[in-house]
């Protein structure tokens, strides 16, 4: 079942914040978060295990709330170089725990 | 390290052709997947493999083949090209199934 993320897109200035959504319709065990930019292939950010936890790296940081089977990634302060496309890939518990299913991705644009 | 390499970069093709893109990984990883990647899509998992000798089917796998007789490569191959296969392809690899996957290059692939 692919998640799904929102916005689908958002524009920033430089310096202001922005939250990506990604949202299961099944129990979430992890979730992986990874940054594309154009014309490369995507990279990743953090990766959230099923308990809560909160992760950051950079100014970016992320949620995991098991209960509502959703994810945030938190975009904070955001600089020309957070421009991309957001992908979140969930494991879903109690299935298959080898594959990853990545939302549509959410494209940051961070202007000056 | 080249951590992984795919070939070719981009690959023009006749509709009924037959192709192998080629994947490869230096970091003895034992997972490795193939995606397609096309616009509002997202990543979608075609074939992957949770260690050598051993290969599975994603979510779009119709028309592609795999194999994965070593641990270093992982080829993919379209026996008899389409239109609707155009799209960019990426291997990625994984210490074990399931965990942070990095991505290749990408092969962006047209067929006509």
């Amino acid at each position: 079942q692919q998640p799904v993320q929102s916005p689908q897109a958002v524009i920033l200035r430089e310096g202001e914040d922005a939250v990506i959504n990604c949202s299961s319709s099944k129990a979430l065990y992890s979730v992986h978060w990874y940054r594309q930019k154009h014309g490369e292939a995507p990279v990743f950010l953090m990766i959230l295990l099923k308990g809560g936890e909160q992760k950051g790296h950079e100014k970016i940081s992320a949620s995991f709330n098991e209960k509502k089977q959703q994810s945030s990634l938190y975009l904070t302060a955001s600089q020309l170089s957070y421009s991309g496309t957001y992908f979140c890939g969930t494991k879903n518990s109690g299935g298959s725990n080898y594959k990853l299913t990545f939302g549509k991705g959410t494209l940051l644009t961070v202007n000056p | 390290i080249a951590g992984i390499t795919q070939a070719p970069t981009s690959q023009i093709l006749a509709a009924g052709r037959r192709m192998t893109l080629r994947c490869t990984q230096d970091m003895r990883h034992n997972a490795m997947y193939w995606y397609r990647q096309d616009l509002g899509l997202g990543l979608r998992l075609i074939h992957y493999s949770n260690t050598a000798g051993t290969t599975g089917k994603g979510e779009v796998p119709d028309g592609y083949s795999v194999s994965r007789a070593n641990t270093d490569d992982f080829p993919l191959t379209l026996a008899s090209a389409v239109p609707s296969q155009t799209s960019v392809y990426f291997c990625a690899s994984s210490a074990q199934p399931g965990e942070t996957q990095y991505f290749g290059p990408g092969t962006r692939l047209l067929v006509l």
